[in-house]
């Protein structure tokens, strides 16, 4: 199994371009999610997903649109870059994060370093 | 509201020492904690994950314990070695989200 992967690795965008953060998993988990990670602020909800065609916003949601066509793939899309998105962006995903059951094991991507100029 | 804190924030011991690094939470009710390792530049790697129900999980030279009552989990590392340097995570589910501490940097010198 690859795991989780992300691309790219590095991105810079100029203010009010957009962009797709890529995410895909090969461990057909339900559970998928985006965080950034910043100095000072630590790790950060953006967008979370429970399933095809399921997803919520997590604490951080303005400025990213996401959406859950396959279970395998989450992309994340900056809809006009700023630069408060210069941060570093986390996929991760798990299986069984359903209603009443524990949660398991989060299972994270790499990582892209997003700088905004 | 669920706040989860680590101390300390840096931590550097010469190798081979043994070392507990520290993970607090203000609400008990957790379905479980997870440990996680960051190398620099890198992602979150999963070391540990500790249901509500256990008192510890072990991993190699890891060991974290859960204390729920008192809000607290520890991770124990055995015979420290310069390739465990990095930052530690830990990690509770809260809300539909993991609420992460602010890590520690561990450095282990030769």
């Amino acid at each position: 199994n690859a795991g989780v992967t992300q691309t790219p690795k590095f991105q810079v965008l100029k203010t009010g371009q957009s962009m797709t953060l890529q995410c895909a998993q090969d461990m057909n988990h339900e559970y998928m999610s985006w965080y950034r990670q910043d100095p000072g602020m630590g790790l950060r909800l953006i967008h979370y997903s429970v399933g095809a065609g399921i997803t919520d916003q997590g604490e951080v949601p303005n400025g990213y649109n996401v959406s859950r066509s396959t279970t395998e793939d989450f992309p994340l899309r900056l809809l006009s870059a700023a630069p408060s998105q210069t941060s570093v962006y986390f996929c991760a995903s798990s299986y069984d994060r359903g209603g009443g059951s524990s949660y398991n094991e989060q299972f994270f991507g790499p990582g892209t370093r997003l700088t905004v100029l | 509201k669920q706040e989860v804190t680590q101390i300390p924030a840096a931590l550097s011991v010469p190798e081979g020492e043994n070392l507990v690094l520290n993970c607090s939470f203000t609400d008990s009710a957790i379905y479980n904690l997870q440990w996680f390792r960051q190398d620099p530049g890198k992602g979150l790697t999963s070391l540990l994950l500790i249901q509500s129900s256990q008192r510890e999980q072990t991993s190699g030279r890891l060991n974290a314990s859960l204390d729920k009552s008192s809000g607290r989990s520890t991770l124990y590392i055995a015979a420290s070695q310069p390739g465990d340097s990095a930052t530690y995570l830990c990690a509770v589910p809260w809300g539909g989200k993991l609420i992460f501490g602010q890590g520690t940097e561990l450095s282990v010198k030769p």
